[in-house]
């Protein structure tokens, strides 16, 4: 099994709103990645955690929020964002982050911010 | 730096024709990983294949194929056969591993934007 679920899988917010994006993968991965994914570009890397550690913030604003609550699940915490951070969000899980592994990838939040 | 460069931002076929889809690399590493991901209409990234830069031998998997050559730096993917259900946008990456070694960045290419036509 493969699978790498995310909730919801459509979301829109106000710029004042608080809301959450949530990934869960069951297949003992212990690496886990949120990306940023505009229309007609490649997926951006925001965040990797590592054993449920914050190992790389590739410089995303605040705003952004990321929580890794246990193993299988991965959160990503939104508060008053821009309408520029509309966007595909996806999340991934490797077995590891320390080789080279293959990234499974969730099938993404489409986020619109008004 | 690593990059990764798909010359092709779009190709339509007809069914049935053959389509290559072509994906340049740079890096320094002498390590490195090569994948192929497609990504459907709902969003989906479906990982198709992963090959090191120690193993060039080309591998056919159903209507797939894929061509490495590290002398020119392609990682070329081939479907036979082409079907609309193969529509789709196609993503070659490169893996490398973060300076602190506790990541690992895929550098994605620009992508190519398939449209397989009945």
């Amino acid at each position: 099994d493969t699978e790498v679920t995310q909730t919801p899988k459509h979301l829109v917010m106000g710029m004042t709103n608080k809301k959450s994006l949530k990934c869960e993968q069951h297949m003992g991965h212990r690496a886990m990645y949120w990306y940023k994914q505009k229309a007609k570009k490649p997926p951006e890397l925001m965040f990797v955690y590592s054993y449920e550690k914050l190992s790389i913030n590739e410089s995303v604003p605040s705003r952004f929020s990321p929580e890794c609550p246990n193993s299988s699940l991965l959160n990503l915490h939104l508060h008053a964002l821009q309408p520029e951070d509309s966007a595909l969000y996806l999340c991934a899980s490797s077995q590891t982050s320390g080789g080279q592994e293959t990234q499974y990838f969730g099938p993404g939040t489409r986020l619109l911010v008004l | 730096a690593q990059k990764v460069t798909q010359a092709q931002t779009e190709i339509s076929v007809v069914e049935k024709e053959d389509v290559t889809l072509d994906c340049v690399y740079e890096t320094r590493d002498t390590t490195y990983y090569l994948f192929w991901y497609k990504q459907p209409p709902s969003g989906e990234l479906v990982f198709l294949i992963r090959r090191n830069s120690f193993d060039e031998q080309n591998e056919i998997s159903g209507r797939y194929s894929w061509n490495f050559q590290k002398s020119t730096s392609s990682f070329n993917f081939t479907i036979t056969a082409s079907q609309v259900v193969d529509s789709a946008v196609y993503f070659c990456a490169l893996s490398e591993l973060f300076r602190d070694n506790y990541g690992q960045n895929f550098v994605f290419g620009p992508g190519t934007r398939l449209s397989v036509l009945p």
